[in-house]
């Protein structure tokens, strides 16, 4: 069995503060980690991945995520947040013992003001 | 194609019809999987299909969803007899292989609304 859990519903941040979001896994191999963010009226949107190697994952549009496997953690980062990454996302998983489906957390709504 | 292509975009359906949604995967992609996203809600997933087999369909809500996919490309999600709580946005994704080793690519979705 896999599952995420993502615990904060909304993070709200200021423009150019660093950004946080929090993602913890359970899985019964070893974990391939997503994230992935969604605009309004959109589709998902490819952000970074976690397969194997280093533990600090960089991906698109200035955010990383550190694979932490005592913590069974893959918080997603970024140093100064934009308004424009105002948008909801997903952390996802899957287990290296199990085939094909992605288990999505819940969702985190991220919101910047300026 | 470029993308994963979803359509329609936009569906209005009345309670008891059946309906088909489309998924077109990115040309080569292996692996094709069907999400339902409620209002508010995180991804549901509803079936995976790795060629033309599905091994996975555990996510199904009822037998009145149905899902094939033919020449290991073009995918349809039926839904038969409607009802309200089956308005969602209905998101397809593509892989190249079944691992997701080089990530999952998802369409723009379908959303469907059952009046």
């Amino acid at each position: 069995a896999q599952s995420v859990a993502q615990p904060e519903d909304q993070v709200n941040v200021a423009e150019g503060n660093p950004l946080t979001v929090k993602c913890t896994y359970s899985v019964s191999g070893n974990p391939y980690l997503f994230w992935y963010v969604q605009y309004p009226n959109r589709g998902l949107q490819f952000l970074l991945k976690y397969i194997t190697g280093d533990n600090l994952v960089k991906g698109s549009y200035g955010f990383e995520a550190e694979f932490n496997k005592s913590q069974t953690s893959f918080h997603l980062k970024k140093p100064s947040a934009l308004v424009s990454d105002s948008a909801l996302y997903f952390c996802a998983v899957r287990s290296t013992d199990s085939w094909g489906k992605l288990q999505f957390g819940a969702g985190t709504q991220v919101v910047v003001t300026p | 194609g470029a993308g994963v292509s979803q359509s329609p975009s936009n569906k209005v359906t009345e309670k008891g019809k059946d309906v088909e949604l489309r998924c077109d995967p990115i040309s080569g992609h292996t692996a094709l999987y069907w999400y339902r996203q409620s209002l508010g809600q995180g991804l549901e997933f509803l079936i995976y299909f790795q060629g033309n087999s599905a091994p996975d369909k555990s996510g199904l809500p009822s037998d009145r969803f149905s899902a094939e996919r033919t020449g290991g490309s073009v995918s349809t999600l039926t839904i038969q007899r409607t009802q309200q709580e089956d308005s969602a946005v209905y998101l397809c994704a593509s892989s190249l292989d079944s691992q997701g080793l080089y990530g999952y690519t998802f369409g723009s979705g379908t959303r469907l609304t059952v009046v």
